[in-house]
């Protein structure tokens, strides 16, 4: 079965540090792989998505970038933090077969503070 | 900007239906509707999603008027852990999914 893997599950991080997010996925080759963000009180903000190996989208400017090393692989990644950036960040897997529409699958989440 | 429109909260006494509704007037052709739900502090779970036709699985039904402008999610027997924060989406099978606020329902005993 299908499964994705996030860590670390929350993190606390200053302003001006680095960031790397690892998400995973088992299971399913190929798939359709997106970063969202959920700021304090606010809606899912989808911030990357990749459709294949070394290709990324992005829908918004931002301090951050994404990156797909592997298939089922999607990093994120800062610099150097902002305040903003924190909130509850999610991970989803999607394939995308033929003949049929197949929703997303997220992860666990990680909720990042930076201070 | 999300192209559908739900009520920001409801309640439901656990134990009875709970239908959240969806309104979605400019949908395409080829455009779902899809319902997730997120429980506080957890990752969205995908529910159903349908075109044209009303689809139930073993979580819950959907219901799309004819002319495809609205739809009902169903949860026949609405238990404590149903309570979340419920979203109505409309998307085609290719293109990413856009959350809007959805509704918050509230399941009380």
């Amino acid at each position: 079965s299908q499964t994705i893997h996030q860590w670390p599950a929350t993190l606390v991080q200053p302003v001006g540090s680095p960031l790397s997010l690892e998400c995973t996925v088992e299971g399913t080759s190929n798939p359709n792989l997106y970063w969202y963000r959920q700021a304090a009180g606010r809606g899912l903000q989808l911030l990357f998505y990749s459709v294949g190996i070394g290709q990324i989208s992005s829908e918004v400017p931002q301090n951050l970038s994404a990156s797909r090393p592997q298939d089922r692989q999607f990093i994120l990644s800062s610099k150097k933090l902002l305040l903003s950036d924190s909130g509850f960040y999610l991970c989803a897997w999607r394939n995308i077969g033929t003949g049929e529409n197949y929703g997303y699958t997220f992860g666990s989440g990680t909720r990042l503070t930076v201070v | 900007d999300a192209k559908t429109t739900q009520p920001p909260s409801m309640d439901c006494a656990e134990g009875r239906a709970a239908n959240l509704p969806c309104n979605h007037s400019t949908i395409s052709g080829n455009e779902y509707v899809y319902w997730y739900r997120q429980i506080h502090s957890q990752g969205p779970q995908y529910i159903i999603h349908g075109l044209k036709n009303n689809e139930t699985n073993e979580m819950a039904s959907l219901i799309i008027t004819e002319d495809r402008k609205s739809s009902t999610l169903i949860l026949p027997h609405a238990t404590l852990r149903d309570t979340a924060v419920y979203y109505c989406i409309v998307s085609s099978g290719y293109s990413t999914l856009t959350f809007g606020k959805g509704t918050m329902l509230l399941v009380s005993p």
